[in-house]
């Protein structure tokens, strides 16, 4: 089976621009998750996505917005991007389960806000 | 809430043992363990469900101590390939034990193995 896919890989915005990067989960699976990682943060969850419903949401401010559609692939929108949302995004899909399934994670997108 | 893994970084020779610990101030449904190589993504280890059962893969092992609400990750006779940063998530559970439904990653531990 193929993997999780995310495109694009890397992206340079400026401040204020606003960006969409997209998902693609695993053949089968439904759930999507996305997170932030940086050196000082960490992995912070942004939100889960599940039969095109946003499932469960992080504490991040309403400018990171995301969606799914029938296929499953999900997109997360960031606007009024600012320097500190530079990071690489993950995004992961999984078979929903009672819990949280296994979390197969894409290669993630590299984002460089200047 | 955010797991406390420690220590924040481990250095080790070809053969020597690890643990990494996980703890959390919350009850738990369930502990993840991933490795991130650097430059990759995060991949899965093993999960852990309450209960407080063990696992292994291969020399590596966990267990699930779910009244302390901790976990620890244990490396056995390492090789250059386990050299990585390993993180904990941890999937919160409601008072009635059902699931949060989402994980929350510790800050991760650096394990560096040399030949």
């Amino acid at each position: 089976k193929a993997g999780v896919t995310q495109t694009p890989r890397y992206l340079i915005k400026t401040r204020g621009q606003q960006v969409t990067l997209s998902c693609s989960p695993i053949s089968g699976h439904r759930s999507v998750s996305w997170y932030q990682q940086t050196p000082g943060q960490g992995l912070q969850f942004l939100f889960e996505y599940f039969s095109e419903t946003q499932r469960n949401k992080g504490n991040f401010p309403g400018r990171f917005s995301g969606r799914q559609f029938s296929n499953s692939r999900s997109e997360m929108n960031v606007s009024t991007l600012e320097l500190g949302d530079s990071a690489l995004y993950l995004c992961a899909s999984s078979l929903p389960g009672q819990g949280t399934e296994t979390q197969y994670f894409g290669p993630g997108t590299r984002l460089l806000v200047l | 809430q955010q797991p406390v893994q420690s220590p924040q970084a481990v250095i080790l020779r070809e053969g020597e043992d690890a643990v990494i610990n996980c703890s959390s101030s919350k009850a738990l449904y369930s502990v993840h363990w991933y490795r991130q190589k650097h430059g990759e993504a995060p991949v899965f280890l093993m999960i852990l469900l309450k209960g407080g059962e063990q696992k292994g893969h291969d020399k590596i092992s966990a267990s699930f101590n779910e009244k302390k609400q901790q976990s620890s990750l244990y490396l056995t006779a390492s090789q250059l390939s386990y050299s990585g940063t390993y993180f904990c998530g941890t999937e919160g559970a409601h008072a009635g034990g059902t699931s949060y439904g989402k994980l929350t990653f510790g800050q991760g531990t650096i394990l560096t193995v040399h030949p």
